[in-house]
């Protein structure tokens, strides 16, 4: 089982529609969280932090789910330029952080 | 403010050869971070370094790669007697604690 799984997807939205997926993780001790995004495989940037009560940042939001181990993304109104490979982030301690294979999503007009 | 800066953008080798890497982290960031991607793969943490001491570098490969970030300069990834294996995307990440982690733009590592 890989320690980090996602859902590769593609993901097509139309655009203005809401689109959520999620992410499962196997270490129970995972301290903390991340989603970030990299469109055509170029530098991951932070979308994101993932915090225990859930969050929200614009159309965005993510919650975590510690029972389940599973972290979750959710995306409203979405636009073209939402268009990009979502990567499910956790930390494992001292610096180390674990990348899922991430989630394609297709914004179509 | 310049970010992550990692040079070079696009590297090919032939096999045998020696590649290095370079990572100039963000302006006050002393963690830096290594980071692997294959093809169709997602990253893989290879090492966390502050300056002059390697933190954790469990996922470096036991032969041929070695990671520095000397008081002054760079961090310098070293990937030494390349095979076609290697051939990967290489990213660097800093940050001013250990989170959150901010990336380069990555080196593409060729090797022919």
């Amino acid at each position: 089982r890989k320690e980090v799984e996602q859902d590769p997807g593609p993901f097509n939205v139309p655009e203005g529609a809401t689109v959520a997926f999620n992410c499962t993780y196997s270490n129970s001790a995972s301290q903390s969280f991340f989603w970030y995004r990299q469109d055509c495989r170029k530098e991951p940037k932070l979308l994101m932090s993932v915090y225990s009560s859930g969050n929200e940042d614009g159309r965005f939001t993510a919650q975590l789910n510690r029972a389940s181990q599973y972290i979750s993304l959710l995306i409203r109104d979405s636009k073209l330029s939402d268009s990009a490979t979502y990567l499910c982030v956790v930390n494992q301690g001292r610096g180390k952080l674990q990348f899922g294979a991430g989630t394609q999503v297709v914004v179509t007009p | 403010n310049a970010g992550v800066m990692q040079n070079p953008r696009h590297l090919v080798r032939r096999r045998g050869q020696e590649a290095r890497l370079r990572c100039s982290p963000m302006k006050g960031h002393s963690h830096v971070y290594w980071y692997r991607q294959l093809p169709e793969e997602g990253l893989k943490f290879m090492v966390y370094l502050q300056k002059e001491n390697i933190i954790d570098e469990s996922g470096m490969p036991k032969e041929r790669f070695s990671a520095e970030f000397p008081k002054e300069g760079p961090s310098i990834l070293r990937i030494q007697q390349v095979v076609r294996g290697d051939s990967a995307a290489y990213f660097c990440a800093s940050s001013q604690e250990p989170y959150p982690q901010h990336f380069g733009d990555g080196t593409r590592l060729s090797i022919l």
